[in-house]
């Protein structure tokens, strides 16, 4: 059964940092990875998408990377800002397609000070 | 344009009653999903449609149902409510079909059980 760990669980820096989210999931046999942002009380927004077959998706200040075979992936923020203040959540598709549900890691919880 | 829309937004009922959330989506996908964010904020996915067809069910116990009248539409029928139904419940859709995409999240809807 596939679990998703993402680390740290909460995570609070100054504005202006570079920060880096981890992701970690136990059976490499996926078919992309996501990851969301997540507004309090609102749903969610997809940021970036990885296939199994791509090594990172870039868009604008944040560059995500995967290593499918030790099953790992990484969410770059660069120069953090007040608003990305949110929950980062990190989701893993299971491979052969079809319509498959999403797994989730519980998430990092992001606080940028001003 | 909303992409995907749900209603109601928040639902407060007693134990014991039955209710419904109804979902839709304007984006010509071919897949449809339901996951439950319990307290603890972690996400699950409970069903998905995908044709019509159900697709996936895990381990949801069978007071909830999915009902689908078509390709843009997956309602969610909840049955002799029970204190643990609470949560939100949050609907989302993707291109679906041979490839897993990018899945697009509707607003949630926010479920109280008294």
């Amino acid at each position: 059964k596939q679990e998703v760990t993402q680390i740290p669980a909460a995570l609070s820096v100054p504005e202006g940092e570079n920060l880096v989210l981890n992701c970690s999931f136990t059976d490499s046999a996926i078919y992309n990875l996501q990851w969301f942002r997540q507004d309090p009380g609102k749903g969610l927004t997809s940021l970036l998408l990885i296939q199994s077959s791509q090594r990172e998706q870039t868009s604008g200040r944040l560059n995500a990377s995967l290593d499918k075979s030790s099953g790992r992936s990484t969410l770059y923020i660069a120069a953090s800002q007040p608003g990305d203040s949110a929950t980062y959540l990190c989701a893993v598709s299971r491979s052969g397609g079809g319509a498959d549900g999403l797994t989730f890691g519980k998430g990092t919880h992001l606080i940028i000070q001003p | 344009d909303t992409a995907v829309s749900q209603t109601p937004k928040y639902l407060v009922t007693q134990m014991g009653n039955d209710k419904s959330i109804k979902c839709e989506q304007n984006l010509g996908h071919d897949t449809m999903y339901w996951y439950k964010q319990d307290s603890k904020k972690f996400l699950k996915i409970m069903f998905s449609y995908n044709n019509k067809e159900l697709i996936i069910n895990e381990t949801v116990p069978n007071r909830f149902s999915p009902k689908s009248p078509d390709k843009a539409h997956l309602n969610l029928h909840i049955n002799s409510l029970e204190l643990g139904d609470s949560a939100v419940y949050f609907c989302a859709s993707s291109p679906g079909g041979a490839y897993t995409d990018t899945q697009y999240f509707g607003p949630g809807t926010r479920l109280t059980v008294l």
